[in-house]
């Protein structure tokens, strides 16, 4: 079975220039998570939807970053402009929705951005 | 969701036990224990989960205290592959799934060593 796929791994643009990272989750996960990770930090979540709905963007910077995820498959987040504070690991997770929950997340490799 | 401490290092001989602790004093009695670890360059992965009981899979174990303000996370026979930093959370399950909020912290960097 395939796990949660995400592109580019690597991504490096000047500073004001837009990216949109892209995640695929695991086939039949309803639940899926965009995490940011700073260097020598734990993850930090920016999203969380459920389906396609966007159920907790609490802590998504709305002036700057946005993230869909039509059909509520595939997802994708955006950042525009980028700036310098930007550059960090960002993570894709997916997890089951329907039976007990076991907390567990399953994660993609991650996106590093350095943005320059 | 509970605050956790970790010492931010460890490391192991391998072959040797891991046992990496964690104080969790503020947890809920609905509160789960969760460890995952992250490998340089990749993504967190689960490892283990527990309430009250001690747990085991073919990972590793959670033992938690009866009082259940701490846990510790045993590696039986570490190798080399198992460094990586290690994370524990406290959350509260959800049985929608929609709750599968997890809040990191910066977790313990076990290094184990020939």
């Amino acid at each position: 079975e395939a796990g949660v796929v995400q592109s580019p791994r690597y991504k490096i643009i000047e500073k004001k220039q837009p990216v949109a990272f892209w995640c695929n989750p695991i086939s039949g996960h309803n639940t899926l998570y965009w995490y940011l990770q700073n260097l020598g930090q734990g993850p930090e979540l920016l999203i969380r939807y459920e389906n396609e709905e966007a159920v907790d963007d609490s802590q998504l910077p709305k002036d700057r970053f946005s993230a869909e995820r039509l059909k509520g498959v595939d997802s994708t987040l955006k950042i525009q402009p980028a700036e310098l504070g930007d550059s960090a690991v960002y993570l894709c997770a997916s997890s089951p929705r329907e039976g007990v929950d076991t907390g567990e997340l399953f994660f993609g490799e991650g996106s590093r951005l350095t943005v320059l | 969701d509970a605050k956790t401490t970790q010492p931010p290092s460890m490391d192991c001989a391998e072959g040797r036990a891991a046992n990496l602790p964690c104080n969790h004093s503020t947890i809920s009695g609905n509160e789960y224990v969760y460890w995952y670890r992250q490998i340089h360059s990749q993504g967190p992965q689960y490892i283990i989960h527990g309430l009250k009981n001690n747990e085991t899979n073919e990972m590793a174990s959670l033992i938690i205290t009866e009082d259940r303000k701490s846990s510790t996370l045993i590696l039986p026979h570490a190798t080399l592959r198992d460094t990586a930093v290690y994370y524990c959370i406290v959350r509260v399950a959800s049985l929608t799934g929609g709750g599968n909020k997890l809040t990191f912290g910066t977790g313990t960097q076990l290094k184990v060593e020939l």
